[in-house]
């Protein structure tokens, strides 16, 4: 079982650009989570992603946006990237059910110049 | 703002000793679960303890939860220096799963 495996590791932008950031679940998860963690903060959510629907948002503007595909697997895409945007961005999975640990992947560091 | 907040923000001590750390929440919630992250990588999930039990053991880890007053704490036994790293406990609201809270973290220093 690889885990939650996310793709690239690191990433290097211009401000204003856009990005996409991907994330292949756990075996036999079908939820998808993401999380921004600013350096020295705690992970913040972003959105979750079940049934390749948009399920629960966190306090994020527009400018980021997410896409979960039928084999579960999901991408975040932020648009017109600021510096502010700078961060490890993480993907969590988990079954569709109460009390059950979240997985997370290795993140991607993303660094907007 | 964030629902948990861990404290202390950093704990130095040295092998063999115990490290304790707390965190506290604001809202009601359906589990809470502590986390260790490695040099600003992935989060690795430690334990999870549901709303309606008050301690839990896993190896030389326990959690305690006491929700009349919304806290947890973390016992980490006999410390190793493979231990140091950034503790964050992350609450899971009453009525929404997978939308994880986290506080700042505990960072633990373990030295030889």
């Amino acid at each position: 079982d690889a885990g939650v495996t996310q793709s690239p590791t690191h990433l290097i932008k211009t401000r204003g650009q856009q990005v996409t950031l991907r994330c292949s679940p756990k075996s036999g998860h079908d939820t998808v989570s993401w999380y921004q963690q600013a350096l020295g903060q705690g992970p913040q959510f972003i959105f979750q992603y079940y049934e390749e629907e948009e399920r629960q948002r966190g306090n994020f503007p527009d400018r980021f946006s997410g896409h979960q595909f039928p084999n579960y697997s999901s991408e975040l895409n932020v648009n017109a990237l600021l510096l502010g945007d700078s961060a490890l961005y993480l993907c969590a999975s988990s079954p569709q059910q109460m009390n059950t640990e979240a997985f997370f992947g290795q993140g991607t560091r993303l660094t907007v110049v | 703002s964030q629902q948990g907040e861990e404290d202390p923000q950093a704990l130095s001590i040295q092998e063999g000793e115990n490290a304790t750390m707390n965190c506290s929440y604001k809202t009601s919630i359906n589990n809470l679960q502590w986390y260790r992250q490695n040099s600003g990588r992935g989060l690795v999930h430690l334990i999870l303890i549901r709303s309606n039990e008050r301690e839990k053991h896993s190896g030389r880890l326990r959690v305690t939860l006491d929700t009349s007053k919304k806290s947890s704490s973390l016992l980490i036994t006999a410390s190793r220096a493979a231990d140091t790293a950034s503790y964050f406990c992350a609450t899971v609201p009453y009525d929404s799963w997978g939308k994880f809270q986290f506080g700042a973290g505990t960072q633990v220093v373990v030295t030889p």
